[in-house]
């Protein structure tokens, strides 16, 4: 079993939809928790912490149940430009990340 | 700040050849790592570093030797390469505890034919 699963769609969603998405991991001593967006053929970049009262940025909603072991994410107005991969990702505290294999998001007009 | 740089953007490497790829930070971060990408596989570690002269392995290190001499530069060898390492590589700093946003570096894309 992968540490850390995701979806690998895509997701094809209409501009302006709302889509989420979701991701489990299997370590329950994981202790930070992020979602990263990478662009195709570039680098990931956060795009937000996940923290366990849920966190909000804009249109980006990120929650934790840490009882079920799955992190979401939340895209609403979707726009052309978040059109990427979005992966969830885990740091158990050894200060190195396990990444998923990230879902892919295209967002149509 | 340059922030991450790594060198070279792309390497094709014959089969048992070595080669070291760079990487280097200015923002006095003590975490860096290297990570290889391989199509559905996501982003797995091969090495880390939680400060100069301390390396670990990751989850896939075979094929691969890291060192840290200095806080900047976290350079990863490949001493004889293999078509499975085949990858684009990216190398991430961190800044610790407290600051756990990790940085990318543009990546390196190897083909090892």
């Amino acid at each position: 079993r992968k540490e850390v699963e995701q979806d690998p769609g895509p997701f094809n969603v209409p501009e302006g939809a709302t889509v989420a998405f979701n991701c489990t991991y299997s370590n329950s001593a994981s202790q930070s928790f992020f979602w990263y967006r990478q662009d195709c053929r570039k680098e990931p970049k956060l795009l937000m912490s996940v923290y366990s009262s849920g966190n909000e940025d804009g249109r980006f909603t990120a929650q934790l149940n840490r009882a079920s072991q799955y992190i979401s994410l939340l895209i609403r107005d979707s726009k052309l430009s978040d059109s990427a991969t979005y992966l969830c990702v885990v740091d158990t505290g050894r200060r190195a990340l396990t990444f998923g294999s990230g879902t892919r998001l295209q967002v149509q007009p | 700040n340059a922030g991450v740089t790594q060198t070279p953007k792309f390497q094709v490497l014959k089969t048992g050849q070595s080669m070291t790829l760079q990487c280097a930070q200015d923002m006095n971060h003590e975490y860096m790592s290297w990570y290889r990408q391989d199509p559905g596989m996501g982003l797995r570690l091969i090495h880390y570093s939680v400060g100069a002269g301390i390396t670990d392995q990751g989850e896939v290190p075979n094929g691969y030797n890291v060192s840290r001499s200095t806080t900047e530069d976290f350079p990863l060898r490949l001493l004889s390469a293999a078509p499975s390492q085949t990858s684009v590589y990216f190398c991430a700093s961190e800044g610790g505890f407290g600051q756990e946003t990790q940085y990318f570096g543009p990546g390196t894309r190897l083909l090892v034919l």
